[in-house]
């Protein structure tokens, strides 16, 4: 069971703006930087949100990413159907040494 | 161009020793702040952290796997290995290394991921 805790699913239609939660602690989102990644079918993790709203090069401004406490979240604007797929949350842990926390991930399915 | 890929054994039997290495270009692991992870994905499950280290050689584990894991460094192949010892068939995922530049950065590139099963 993952210590970052976000929705099994979410769902929205074409054009929609949907949102997805990550729900944490002082130790991680409390502390520490939350990045987001995006997982098609089939393929490798990218990295679509650092340090909390940082959008790396290439990532589409539909893609936000904002910090409060210890909760993030993740919002998708003028949803596409390519933007199906599953997303994760990380985020550093300083309890027991420290280490790399992630999200038990959410599936977004475009209707 | 940053580019890492992830090789060893595709079957190991229960109670051997998993030995990965990830094998990367377009970045020195002797740079302030970056460090190389690993990360794993049984099927049709969440992504789970393994491991991680730094330019610097420190090194970090999941807490949960950290008696049975080991990750090491040879800067003059660009290599990272991790070692995973007491193989259990719930340990066969897709094992995956990845590349990050500094603390507050996330995983950036990531190799393809190399599935591993754990049978008899």
């Amino acid at each position: 069971q993952s210590v970052l805790t976000q929705p099994p699913s979410a769902s929205g239609t074409p054009g929609q703006r949907v949102t997805i939660s990550c729900s944490g602690s002082s130790s991680n989102i409390g502390s520490n930087t939350v990045n987001w990644y995006q997982q098609l079918p089939g393929t490798a993790p990218k990295l679509l949100i650092y340090n909390n709203d940082q959008r790396p090069s290439g990532v589409p401004d539909r893609f936000s990413g904002s910090k409060s406490g210890t909760s993030a979240s993740l919002g998708i604007s003028g949803l596409q159907s390519e933007d199906e797929a599953d997303y994760y949350c990380a985020a550093w842990d300083d309890s027991l040494k420290g280490h790399v926390l992630f999200g038990g991930g959410t599936r977004l399915t475009v209707l | 161009q940053i580019a890492l890929k992830e090789s060893g054994p595709s079957l190991v039997k229960p109670t051997q020793t998993l030995t990965l290495t990830c094998t990367f270009s377009g970045f020195s692991l002797n740079t302030r702040g970056v460090s190389v992870g690993w990360i794993r994905q049984p099927p049709g499950k969440a992504l789970d952290w393994l491991a991680l280290i730094f330019w610097n050689d420190d090194k970090r584990y999941s807490p949960s796997l950290k008696s049975r894991l080991s990750i090491t460094r040879d800067t003059s192949k660009n290599q990272v290995v991790l070692t995973m010892t007491n193989m259990d068939p719930v340990d066969t995922a897709t094992y995956y290394c990845a590349h990050k530049y500094d603390s507050s950065s996330g995983f950036d590139s990531w190799g393809q991921g190399t599935l591993v099963t754990v049978s008899s």
